[in-house]
């Protein structure tokens, strides 16, 4: 079973800081998802990663495969960023526990 | 097609009460999974359907808990003799094949039982 460890696990921030989330995971995977959840429970996939580097808007998703390790970077941080971050690997789904940023205005 | 759909959005029940929940996937995707996710941890696999097959049930779906998809299309989740233990919210996914092209999440089932 793979074991998924994410830090920190609770962030708080102030707007426009640059934001550094990291999972690292225990068996080697085909592929690594970052996921952002809100309050109320609903769920957006944010990146699908194997290899390499991913972006979309102020998001940056990284991966090494090699060293069983990925991180999720928001640039410019703001308040709307509020939100719980759980990275998955594919195994069937293994998620990590999330980490809980809090971006204050 | 408006993503995965998960009904109800909340239930609150009595213990001992059957529940059952709703989940239909996106229509082109052939695999559905259920998760469970209590407060302040990651979601927690319980089973995966490809097509109408259940194909992976975890150890935490006891005798309990019921999952179908009798067509291949949509998805029951049926909790008999419901438990305080069982308050938690219930997430639904689906996926083309293997899941590495990507999942999207419903918005879950949030669950009390009192």
């Amino acid at each position: 079973k793979n074991e998924v460890e994410q830090s920190p696990q609770n962030l708080t921030a102030q707007e426009g800081e640059f934001i550094t989330i990291n999972c690292s995971y225990s068996v080697g995977i085909s592929a690594l998802h970052w996921l952002q959840q809100h309050p109320g429970g609903g769920i957006v996939s944010l990146f699908m990663l194997s290899s390499g580097k991913k972006k979309h808007g102020r998001l940056i998703a990284t991966i090494n495969i090699q060293e069983k390790h990925s991180s999720l970077h928001i640039t410019a941080s703001h308040p709307r960023d509020s939100a719980v971050y759980i990275c998955a690997v594919v195994d069937g789904l293994t998620f990590g526990k999330g980490t809980h940023l809090i971006i204050q205005p | 097609d408006t993503g995965v759909s998960q009904d109800p959005r909340h239930k609150i029940t009595k213990r001992g009460q059957n529940v059952t929940f709703r989940c239909d996937p996106i229509s082109e995707h052939n695999r559905l999974y259920w998760y469970r996710q209590t407060l302040g941890q990651g979601p927690e696999f319980l089973t995966y359907f490809q097509n109408e097959a259940q194909l992976e049930k975890s150890r935490l779906l006891s005798d309990r808990f019921s999952a179908e998809r009798p067509k291949g299309s949509f998805s029951t989740l049926e909790i008999q003799r419901t438990e305080q233990g069982d308050s938690a919210m219930y997430l639904c996914a689906s996926s083309l094949e293997s899941g590495g092209y990507g999942y999207t999440f419903g918005s879950g089932t949030r669950l009390t039982v009192v």
